[in-house]
């Protein structure tokens, strides 16, 4: 299976800076159709959760251009230019390169502080 | 609009079968590249993915559980049924299922508990 690694676990972030998550897989998530199928969620408090970028870098429909996304191969990135208030929860990176097996991040904690 | 909703018992027993049914409207299963996978996720912890169906009535399983899981659809009630066998109490946790199409798993519904006590 593939394992996916998210730093750091949790975060506390003043609103209105910058912040940065990593998810490193331990296979390339690169297909040979040329997509590479890595994906970025939130779970915020008590709800479900919720597409934010897809195939790496896409931003998902009605998600904020503050949210981005980037890398390649086995290294990615996510990052919020500009922290808000609503932002906050969990983010978790998962792989959907390999069937019969998605695999999620453990999840990084995002806090306001 | 694409939703989707999990509805079963939110109670079984060691040993029991679990059986969940996937409501969804907005879409239909019968769209080429159209799929629905059931996600869990226990109290406190990281999500966990279970199943798929696709379109074309093609099924995939966790490699860990696939022993115990069987995936089925009706397409014409817009249903996904999700069953697994010998529930314990690690099985307790958030059921989801969710959409995937052409931008990945993109509509979640949300969520049923499920906890196994006797």
């Amino acid at each position: 299976d593939i394992v996916m690694t998210q730093t750091p676990l949790s975060l506390s972030v003043t609103p209105g800076q910058p912040a940065s998550i990593s998810c490193k897989s331990s296979q390339s998530l690169l297909h040979s159709d040329g997509k590479t199928y890595l994906y970025w969620y939130l779970q915020k408090p008590g709800q479900s959760p919720q597409l934010l970028i897809y195939e790496v870098s896409s931003r998902f429909s009605g998600v904020p251009d503050r949210f981005s996304g980037s890398g390649s191969g086995t290294d990615f990135t996510l990052k919020i230019s500009r922290v808000e208030a609503e932002d906050v929860g969990v983010y978790y990176c998962m792989q959907g390169i390999h069937l019969p097996q998605y695999t999620f991040g453990q999840g990084t904690k995002l806090e306001i502080k | 609009q694409v939703t989707l909703r999990e509805s079963g018992p939110a109670l079984v027993k060691p040993t029991q079968t679990l059986t969940l049914t996937c409501t969804f409207s907005g879409f239909s299963l019968s769209t080429s590249g159209m799929c629905v996978s059931w996600i869990r996720q226990p109290p406190g912890k990281a999500l966990e993915w279970l199943a798929l169906i696709d379109w074309d009535d093609d099924k995939y399983y966790s490699t860990s559980l696939k022993t115990r899981l069987t995936i089925s659809k009706d397409t014409s009630k817009n249903q996904v049924v999700l069953t697994m066998t010998n529930m314990d109490p690690v099985d307790t946790a958030t059921y989801y299922c969710a959409r995937q199409y052409s931008s990945g798993i993109d509509y979640w519904g949300q969520g049923t508990l499920v906890t196994v006590s006797s």
